[in-house]
């Protein structure tokens, strides 16, 4: 019966690293979010998965982004040559079914130095 | 350009008056607005959603308002309490758009 969480709860990185975050949400929700969170901000959506297709990626900033989801339950979203704009609270959430209730996670928070 | 604009500032209230949270949008149809609450270093929690056709959604001390019209949503907790006290985000979804959050207001409620 465990909600959504998520890994690492707190990221550093070195400008130009790697980064990936881990997703993984509540058992047989099929949709699944990720939004980047900057303090004193609300969630902007960032993409969207259907099971595994990914069904809108309009969000991303910029092509250092990028997400999958290959089984269709957990999801990873990577940001290549991370730059310090990147630091943010990074959001998870999944629903049973398209964009209704959603469960969110945690946070990964993302400090880029 | 679309917008969504909550409570600009933090909302302080005396326990057990009634906090009214405001949610206004421009340029958007949204299907449905959803509000959430947030504590601080958690993810948000769903409260509330409720539909354009609908006027009026309440659950315990909560009752949230759509006017389309006037394109708001107004967000009420009677009876507040020190534990109310948390930021609170409505969010929008439409056909053209994703899920489309406000940047919240922070409520206090002191004793």
């Amino acid at each position: 019966g465990a909600g959504v969480s998520q890994s690492p709860r707190y990221k550093v990185a070195k400008r130009g690293q790697d980064v990936a975050l881990r997703c993984d949400p509540i058992s047989g929700h099929v949709s699944l979010f990720w939004y980047q969170q900057a303090l004193g901000q609300g969630p902007e959506f960032l993409t969207y998965f259907q099971n595994e297709a990914q069904l809108d990626k309009s969000g991303l900033p910029s092509d250092r982004f990028f997400a999958e989801r290959p089984e269709g339950s957990v999801s990873t979203l990577k940001i290549q040559r991370t730059q310090q704009e990147d630091s943010a609270v990074y959001l998870c959430a999944s629903s049973p079914a398209g964009v209704n209730e959603q469960f969110f996670g945690p946070g990964t928070r993302l400090t880029v130095l | 350009s679309q917008k969504i604009e909550q409570n600009s500032e933090a909302l302080n209230i005396q326990e057990g008056k009634t906090a009214t949270l405001t949610c206004n949008y421009t340029n958007y149809s949204p299907a449905y607005l959803q509000w959430y609450r947030q504590d601080p270093g958690r993810g948000p929690v769903f409260l509330l959603l409720i539909r354009e056709n609908e006027k009026e959604k309440r659950k315990e001390r909560l009752k949230v308002t759509f006017d389309t019209t006037l394109k708001q949503s107004l967000f009420h907790i009677t009876a507040s309490q020190p534990a109310d006290s948390a930021t609170y985000l409505c969010a929008l979804y439409s056909s053209a758009s994703k899920i489309i959050f406000g940047s919240g207001t922070r409520l206090s409620i002191r004793p």
